[in-house]
């Protein structure tokens, strides 16, 4: 089946730290999202990113479809960045909707 | 705000019950979703629609669970004799489809089940 794999599971860090989020995924993707999800559950938009880089600030994403993951950056981390992040591609075949992995949640502390 | 809109926020409810949701899309988009997400998970597809029509349904709708979209707007999700085992969020999301297909999703709906 359709495999998307998230590294780290788990992630804390010191308020100002950089990381480097990874998203593995197993086919061809037609397009690929960024979520954040909020303390309430929500699921925030971050990037809309089927290949190449793109930037919003201090997150920045870089998706390589040739050779199947996806990356998520996030520079200066704040507190507010703390929740889980998950991506989901769309996949190439067939009428697949967005398949998410398990996600990295990240914890900044002050 | 044109987002995605979920109703109700949180529903508790009684082993047996049967329950509904309902998800109204943004309006111009035409594909509607629905997800399932348990603690510590990933959200799990349901089912989808293109406009009115059911196309595609995951393994993991049992047939306690139903959903609609009659007029290719707003979808309802039904869970009937509720189980302990349902308790979850139910995320509903939508999109165009053609070329820009971004999904975006609503608050949820979080179903206890007591």
């Amino acid at each position: 089946g359709i495999q998307v794999e998230q590294s780290p599971p788990d992630l804390i860090l010191q308020e100002g730290a950089n990381s480097t989020l990874r998203c593995n995924f197993s086919d061809s993707v037609n397009n690929l999202q960024w979520f954040h999800q909020n303390p309430w559950g929500q699921l925030i938009n971050l990037f809309y990113i089927p290949s190449g880089t793109k930037q919003n600030g201090r997150l920045s994403a870089t998706t390589v479809a040739t050779e199947r993951y996806s990356l998520l950056y996030i520079s200066s981390s704040q507190t507010t960045d703390s929740g889980v992040y998950f991506c989901a591609p769309l996949y190439a075949s067939g009428n697949t909707p967005l398949v998410f992995g398990k996600g990295t949640r990240l914890s900044v502390i002050a | 705000d044109t987002g995605v809109s979920q109703n109700p926020r949180h529903k508790i409810t009684k082993r047996g019950q049967n329950v509904t949701f309902r998800c109204d899309p943004i309006s111009e988009h035409n594909r509607l979703y629905w997800y399932r997400q348990t603690l510590g998970q990933g959200p799990e597809f349901l089912t989808y629609f293109q406009n009115e029509a059911q196309l595609e349904k995951s393994r993991l709708l049992s047939d306690r669970f139903s959903a609609e979209r009659p007029k290719g707007s707003f979808s309802t999700l039904e869970i009937q004799r509720t189980e302990q085992g349902d308790s979850a969020m139910y995320l509903c999301a939508s999109s165009r489809t053609g070329g820009y297909t971004e999904a975006f999703f609503g608050q949820g709906t979080r179903l206890t089940v007591v």
